[in-house]
């Protein structure tokens, strides 16, 4: 079956900018989450949408948001873009409980110039 | 709020030898520890994970340890092969899916010298 599809995986945006991540779940699956990942931060947890509903959030300002479609499609946006945005974005999803394990995309590459 | 700390940030094992990887967590109320593997361009993937009502599990050379009281759990891995060198993530939440966000350690880098 198919896996997680994170488009596009590879993004150069100019500061200030805004930029629309995509993320395809496997099928049947209906949980999907946004991390952030680093070298020096590791993994950090961006939010959690749930059947439309964002269930979950992280520790992030407010120029990071998401949302999900009926089909469990998500995106994530982020407004006026920071050099410190700069990161590997990776999605995850799971049947309905991430604590039953997740299956991540290979994530979108971004850099902000 | 939550924190999990994991060391070590790098680690270089000869082939064959064993690989312990340690995480200790701050919410007392996690139970569920995840562990993942990162190889190079990838996603990270499940590995193995355990739940508090149990100490310890294994999966062939793998092995997680559970102390609750001392809030640290450890990856074991065993006669370690090349195909183990990637980056490894503890993770720990307290589950159930209205509470369920996951928290990653910072990683360990393993490497596998032949």
């Amino acid at each position: 079956k198919a896996g997680v599809t994170q488009t596009p995986r590879y993004l150069i945006k100019t500061r200030g900018q805004q930029v629309t991540l995509s993320c395809s779940p496997i099928s049947g699956h209906r949980s999907v989450s946004w991390y952030q990942q680093t070298p020096g931060q590791g993994l950090q947890f961006l939010f959690e949408y749930f059947s439309e509903t964002q269930r979950n959030k992280g520790n992030f300002p407010g120029r990071f948001s998401g949302r999900q479609f009926s089909n469990s499609r998500s995106e994530m946006n982020v407004s006026t873009l920071e050099l410190g945005d700069s990161a590997l974005y990776l999605c995850a999803s799971s049947r309905t409980d991430p604590n039953y394990g997740y299956t991540f995309g290979s994530g979108t590459r971004l850099t902000v110039v | 709020g939550e924190n999990v700390e994991q060391h070590p940030s790098t680690l270089s094992v000869q082939e064959g030898d064993s690989a312990v990887i340690k995480c200790t967590y701050s919410d007392s109320a996690s139970n569920y520890f995840p562990w993942y593997k990162q190889e190079l361009g990838k996603g990270p993937q499940l590995i193995i994970d355990i739940r508090s009502n149990v100490g310890e599990k294994k999966d062939q050379r793998i092995a997680v340890t559970l102390n609750k009281t001392a809030k640290h759990f450890s990856l074991h891995i065993t006669e370690t092969q090349p195909e183990d060198s990637a980056v490894y993530f503890c993770a720990a939440s307290r589950g159930g899916s209205s509470a369920s966000k996951i928290i990653f350690g910072s990683g360990t880098r393993l490497s596998i010298r032949p």
